[in-house]
């Protein structure tokens, strides 16, 4: 594994189904992040976890949840998925989250469906 | 309310320069970053500003006025490759980025 991976690429759901997109990284970092982006739309931040252990959500966390069991992995669950839903999701991580200079990198993303 | 603002779209020339701009207002400001994201892709670091200036490195070059709540970044010597969308960010007082829409850039022959 090199940077961040996320699985699935791609899934197509009915809704009411439970979800879990995964999100790995192996760079050590202490924050990660998970982001819809829609067209039109900027990149919005659902949750976040600043280190393991801890979680907080961002703009639009409701309908997701997430947990952050060790340093390395941050999945997000669907629990009951709906068609607004329908996004690109992207995983991303930062060395430290308040620092002003922290840069995030982002997974290749998952493309997600709910019908 | 906090806002992002940079144009949806703009179109140049290969071989030209092209400056996009982004305005903002946050609360609070600790830094204003932008990325580059080709279709299908995700996106990747380009700059870091935090004071004002410009910000040189190699073909891109990115400017900051903290009193104006202005950036821009200009890319010089057009490649096809550079056909992207190009995002800006900030990061506000909390330490989260607040991102634009986006601007998708195509280049011309």
């Amino acid at each position: 594994i090199a940077g961040i991976t996320q699985a699935p690429t791609s899934q197509i759901l009915a809704a009411g189904r439970r979800m879990t997109l995964r999100c790995t990284q192996d760079m050590r970092h202490n924050a990660m992040y998970w982001y819809r982006q829609d067209l039109g739309l900027g990149l919005r931040l659902i949750h976040y976890s600043n280190t393991a252990g801890t979680t907080g959500k961002g703009e639009v966390p409701d309908g997701y949840s997430v947990s952050r069991a060790n340093t390395d992995d941050f999945p997000l669950t669907l629990a009951s998925a709906v068609p607004s839903q329908t996004s690109v999701y992207f995983c991303a991580s930062s060395d430290e989250a308040s620092a002003s200079t922290d840069t995030q990198y982002f997974g290749p993303g998952t493309r997600l469906t709910v019908l | 309310g906090q806002n992002i603002d940079q144009p949806t779209e703009m179109t140049a020339t290969e071989g030209a320069i092209v400056q996009i701009n982004c305005t903002y207002q946050t609360s609070g400001f600790n830094g204003l970053f932008w990325y580059q994201q080709h279709a299908g892709e995700a996106p990747t670091f380009l700059s870091y500003n935090v004071l004002d200036g410009l910000e040189e490195k190699g073909r891109f070059s990115s400017f900051l006025s903290r009193s104006k709540g202005y950036s821009y970044l200009l890319l010089k010597e057009l490649q096809m490759k550079d056909s992207a969308s190009y995002l800006c960010a900030v990061l506000d007082s909390n330490y989260q980025l607040i991102w634009g829409a986006g601007t998708k850039l195509i280049i011309k022959p």
